[in-house]
């Protein structure tokens, strides 16, 4: 039973594009939601997170966006750069971590 | 300030035999966690700790054991490897306040391949 879902396993964007990844959960006692990014061969980074009494963060060229009725968060990035290329992981919090399956975002020029 | 470190960065085993990962942290984090990753799976937490001396399983805690005698260390045991233990394997430690924990900080991860 997975708690938390990254349906699109893969997105391809064009550079200065805006960047949607979506996170779908099925848990109403998450709190606290992150995100994080990955590349090959390091560990996960904390990039941006969002506490369920907001329904928006921002930080530069990240906002995620909270919709608890829906049970759905999404990030975007904008300008999409080709530094973003990586995998991101939502992660809501119950008292720990649940991570979703990835998206692996590919940013051309 | 070098966050969280693992040792080995790789290693392979033969099946049946034996390891321990060990995982540092100089961030005074009292929560810290081990990870494996597997092709579109995710992170699965395997145990964690949320103090010194304290450890708890996680999501797939069989064939593993840990031991968080430090604060700042908290090692990850193979008594026995198999095949099916070989993934990316990641620590991680987060500042708590009380019962909650905040973003984690994440080891570079020890690859594992397990013949």
């Amino acid at each position: 039973d997975q708690q938390v879902k990254q349906n699109s396993p893969s997105l391809s964007v064009q550079e200065g594009r805006i960047s949607i990844l979506n996170c779908d959960y099925t848990n109403s006692m998450f709190d606290y939601f992150l995100w994080y990014k990955k590349y090959p061969a390091e560990g996960p980074t904390f990039l941006i997170s969002i506490s369920s009494i907001k329904d928006k963060n921002e930080d530069g060229r990240f906002t995620v966006f909270l919709n608890k009725s829906a049970k759905h968060l999404s990030l975007h990035i904008v300008p999409s750069q080709p530094g973003d290329s990586a995998v991101y992981f939502c992660a809501p919090r119950s008292h720990k971590l649940i991570f979703g399956t990835g998206t692996r975002l590919q940013v051309f020029p | 300030n070098a966050g969280v470190t693992q040792t080995p960065k790789f290693r392979v085993l033969k099946t049946g035999q034996s390891m321990t990962l060990l995982c540092a942290q100089d961030m005074n984090h009292e929560y810290m966690y081990w990870y494996r990753q597997d092709p579109g799976m995710g992170l699965r937490l395997i145990h964690y700790s949320v103090g010194e001396g304290t450890t708890a399983k996680g999501e797939v805690p069989d064939g593993y054991n840990v031991s968080r005698l430090k604060k700042q260390n908290f090692l990850l045991g193979l008594e026995s490897a198999a095949p099916s233990q070989t993934s990316v394997y990641f620590c991680a430690s987060s500042y708590s306040r009380g019962l909650v924990s905040y973003e984690q900080y994440f080891g570079p991860g020890t690859r594992l391949t397990v013949t």
